[in-house]
């Protein structure tokens, strides 16, 4: 069974572009989730998404948004980008359906964007 | 703001001794808590993902602990290994609500 695959894994941009990113989540889970980790932080959520709808959201700037497609593959895009956004970026996917033993999620290797 | 907190922030051993870590999380509106190992260079794996009071589980020389009521979970490794070297984590759900991950607990094993 595929795992969890995120594309591209490395990136180099330059402030003030856009950037997207794009997670193939495992066969059958409808659930995918968007993380960034940056130096001495935890993983800091920024949206999920379940069968095409953004389910939760957290605390980032409008710049930062996804999408899933009816396939469960899911992108992400940030328009504007700054210096600070440099990181990890972080895919995981889960069954999504009821019940907690779903919520187990499977992350990907992640993508490293470098913002010059 | 949920506040999941770990402690303590690294933990340098020698192989073969036990040791442990703390998990601190809200304790009301509990659905879920995870474990998961993160390796340099590789993506974070779920350990466990623990769902009931009192619940204990094991794998291998890892086990968990789970207390919703005061809101902890502790995370214990028996006879470390070189290769248990990484950064655990812990992350707590709400019914219907984000996957909230803690900072992180970073293990060095010594051989």
């Amino acid at each position: 069974k595929a795992g969890v695959t995120q594309t591209p894994r490395y990136l180099i941009k330059t402030r003030g572009q856009q950037v997207t990113l794009s997670c193939s989540p495992i066969s059958g889970h409808r659930s995918v989730s968007w993380y960034q980790q940056t130096p001495g932080q935890g993983l800091q959520f920024l949206f999920e998404y379940f069968s095409e709808t953004q389910r939760n959201k957290g605390n980032f700037p409008g710049r930062f948004s996804g999408r899933q497609f009816s396939n469960s593959r899911s992108e992400m895009n940030v328009s504007t980008l700054e210096l600070g956004d440099s990181a990890l970026y972080l895919c995981a996917s889960s069954r999504g359906g009821t019940g907690a033993m779903n919520t187990e999620a499977f992350f990907g290797q992640g993508t490293r964007l470098t913002v010059v | 703001i949920l506040n999941v907190e770990q402690s303590p922030q690294s933990l340098h051993v020698q192989e073969g001794d036990s040791t442990n870590f703390t998990c601190s999380f809200p304790s009301s509106n509990f659905y879920a808590l995870h474990w998961y190992r993160w390796e340099t260079a590789k993506s974070p794996e779920a350990l466990f993902v623990m769902t009931l009071n009192g619940d204990e589980k094991k794998k291998g020389r890892i086990s968990a602990t789970l207390n919703t009521k005061e809101g902890y979970s502790y995370l214990y490794i028996k006879g470390s290994q070189p290769e248990d070297s990484a950064t655990y984590l812990c992350a707590f759900k709400e019914y219907g609500n984000k996957l909230v991950f803690g900072a992180g607990t970073i293990l060095r094993v010594k051989s």
